[in-house]
């Protein structure tokens, strides 16, 4: 089955670590993203990537940092320096320029600093 | 100002019942405007997608848009108990891959 697929489902990290959430894709997409959802705040764009080794900043990139070494896969780091980091986090991924039938998000990780 | 506002309600209706859900934008250069349905705890699924501006029906969902008013509407006749969801409208530009969201209504709909 073609999809996007995120984990882990649930991540529980102390303050001040580091804490790297995974997002791969089989849907040969090129564009990948990675949105942050708080309540009453809806999705908030975190990175962009469009092509593999390339990536730019969305609307709250301070705290987060992306990779985007293979076409599959785009992870993203919470560090220590995200002042707020308890949210859930949506991985999506898109063909670029094909309208937005083409974008599709995975199934989520809540991440909860304790 | 957002660049896209919708209210977060919640929203309760008896099953049956026509709901309408609406967005406003203040960004003249949106040319595509999405409905999100998001159950609980899970990813958004697109539910349908208009560009530019009119109505596009799809079963008991039909999109409006209205560019000069720079408002969208969902409605969704004979609403059902597994309609109860968050919806998420959402925009982007002709040539951007950013999609600006609004924050969501929720949305019960008692059998």
């Amino acid at each position: 089955d073609g999809g996007i697929t995120q984990s882990p489902k649930y991540l529980f990290r102390k303050e001040g670590q580091n804490v790297t959430l995974s997002c791969e894709q089989n849907l040969n997409h090129d564009a990948m993203y990675w949105y942050r959802q708080d309540p009453g705040q809806g999705l908030r764009l975190i990175y962009y990537s469009q092509i593999v080794n390339d990536f730019q900043k969305g609307d709250i990139a301070e705290g987060y940092s992306v990779s985007r070494e293979k076409k599959e896969s785009f992870p993203l780091t919470v560090t220590s320096a995200q002042k707020n980091p308890t949210a859930f986090y949506l991985c999506a991924s898109s063909i670029p320029g094909r309208g937005p039938d083409t974008q599709y998000f995975g199934p989520g990780t809540r991440l909860t600093v304790l | 100002q957002k660049e896209v506002e919708q209210d977060p309600g919640p929203l309760s209706v008896p099953e049956g019942a026509i709901v309408s859900l609406n967005c406003t934008y203040s960004n003249s250069a949106f040319q595509y405007f999405m409905w999100y349905r998001q159950y609980s705890r899970k990813g958004p699924e697109l539910l349908m997608y208009t560009y530019s501006s009119g109505n596009k029906e799809d079963g008991r969902f039909t999109a409006q848009v209205d560019k000069s008013s720079k408002y969208i509407s969902l409605f969704i006749r004979d609403s059902q108990p597994s309609d109860s969801a968050t919806y998420l409208c959402a925009m982007s530009t002709n040539t951007g891959n950013q999609f600006y969201f609004g924050t969501g209504t929720s949305l019960t709909v008692i059998p």
